[in-house]
């Protein structure tokens, strides 16, 4: 099984481009999820999304928007990015009650340069 | 004051010793806690659950002092392989938003 896997590894964009990366997983999880990643600040949640159909914000979601297309796929957009979005960005994903939501599995992540 | 707070470290220790790191969390209602790994330019990954009662898996041991609203790591026999940053992550069921992490703990083995 690939887990969970997310495209581009690598992106450089330059100020007001968008982007959307893209984010499937393989194990049957309801729940999935993305975060940024700064150094010194730890993991901070953006968008989850607890069930295909649903998804609601977390700590940082501006800037941001979602999809859930389907159970597998969560895909994160950036409809104008800013230098302050460059950050490498995780998606995970996890069965959806008690404490299955902490265990969550992740992407390898996307390194995102705004120039 | 931060939800949940590491010491960023490094701690910097000799194959084969002893290390333990904490992490204090500030909610009581928190119900649910785990320790990540991550090593340098990867993902997370889950290292170990923390029960209330403390558990072990293998070299490693994992308590919870919910009075102190502090978890803890204790790694025995150190390998070089367990260099790494350990997270702390702290949940409650009731929604996904509270789903916290630590900026972890880096830790070095050395020879």
């Amino acid at each position: 099984n690939a887990g969970v896997t997310q495209t581009p590894k690598f992106q450089v964009l330059k100020t007001g481009q968008s982007m959307t990366l893209q984010c499937a997983q393989d194990m049957n999880h309801n729940s999935m999820y993305w975060y940024r990643q700064d150094p010194g600040m730890g993991l901070r949640l953006i968008y989850y999304s607890a069930s295909e159909g649903t998804t609601d914000k977390g700590e940082v979601p501006n800037g941001y928007n979602v999809s859930r297309l389907n159970k597998r796929e969560f895909s994160l957009r950036l409809e104008s990015a800013a230098p302050s979005q460059t950050s490498v960005y995780f998606c995970a994903s996890s069965q959806t009650s008690g404490r299955a939501v902490g265990q969550q599995f992740f992407g390898p992540g996307t390194r995102l340069t705004v120039l | 004051r931060k939800e949940v707070e590491q010491d960023p470290g490094p701690f910097n220790v000799p194959e084969g010793a002893t290390v333990a790191f904490n992490c204090t969390y500030s909610n009581s209602a928190s119900q649910s806690f785990f320790w990540y790994r991550q090593d340098c330019r990867k993902e997370p990954k889950l290292l170990m659950s923390v029960y209330s009662s403390g558990n072990e898996d293998g070299r490693f041991t994992a308590q919870l002092n919910r009075a102190s609203q502090y978890i803890s790591l204790l790694i025995r026999d150190s390998k070089l392989s367990d260099s790494a940053t350990y997270l702390c992550v702290v949940t409650s069921y009731s929604s996904a938003s509270k789903i916290i992490f630590g900026s972890g703990t880096r830790l070095s083995i050395r020879p």
